[in-house]
């Protein structure tokens, strides 16, 4: 069983519609961390959250802790928001834990 | 400097091949960390260096060795690898190594094996 599980594996949409991406964790977090990953690339750390809710830009995260859940929201999304999103929590003193990752394309 | 600079790219190798991944951030950042990530998966813990020493190794082949020369460095010497080793290889750093910490990664270094 994932510790980290995400949801949906992989999303299609339009240029401009609303994205969530959700994720669920079953372990004791100090802090859970969405990523991006674009294709062959590195990865970028969007957001470290350990409650409520935080924006930058055209994303927000949330998080609940007592439902061990987050969701990622992409508003007007567009073609270049295209790549990997991936969950992670780490544990205190301990590494991370990551998700599938799940794989967003924009059409224009 | 919020970089993470991983050299090579791109890396092609044989079998009986001695190569190096190199790795170098100038954050102040106590911990660093090799990850392997084969294509649609999640990255897979390798190895985490806190304070220069190795506190993790995830029970990688020892034809995977790690250095860690100072604390803004991080190696990955490869040696006699198989087809199968062949994936994105990841640098990452954070902080150090507790708590609610921000990972900070690399481009990554593509690794193919002949």
């Amino acid at each position: 069983k994932n510790e980290v599980e995400q949801s949906p594996q992989n999303l299609t949409a339009q240029e401009g519609e609303f994205i969530t991406i959700n994720c669920s964790y079953s372990v004791g977090i100090s802090a859970l961390h969405w990523l991006q990953q674009h294709p062959g690339g590195g990865i970028v750390s969007l957001f470290m959250l350990s409650s409520g809710k935080k924006k930058h830009g055209r994303l927000i995260a949330t998080i609940n802790i007592q439902e061990k859940h987050s969701s990622l929201h992409i508003t007007a999304s567009h073609p270049r928001d295209s790549a990997v999103y991936i969950c992670a929590v780490n544990r205190a003193g301990n590494q991370f834990y990551f998700g599938t990752g799940t794989s967003l394309t924009v059409i224009p | 400097d919020t970089e993470v600079t991983q050299t090579p790219k791109h890396l092609v190798m044989g079998m009986t091949n001695k190569k190096s991944l190199k790795c170098e951030q100038h954050m102040g950042h106590r911990a660093m960390y090799w990850y392997k990530q084969k294509a649609k998966k999640p990255p897979e813990l390798m190895f985490v260096y806190s304070y220069e020493k190795l506190s993790i190794n995830e029970s990688v082949p020892s034809r995977f060795s790690p250095e860690c020369p100072n604390s803004s460095l991080l190696n990955l010497h490869l040696h006699a690898l198989q087809p199968e080793d062949s994936a994105l290889y990841l640098c990452a750093s954070s902080q150090d190594f507790s708590g609610s910490r921000e990972l900070f990664f690399g481009e990554g270094s593509r690794l193919t094996v002949l």
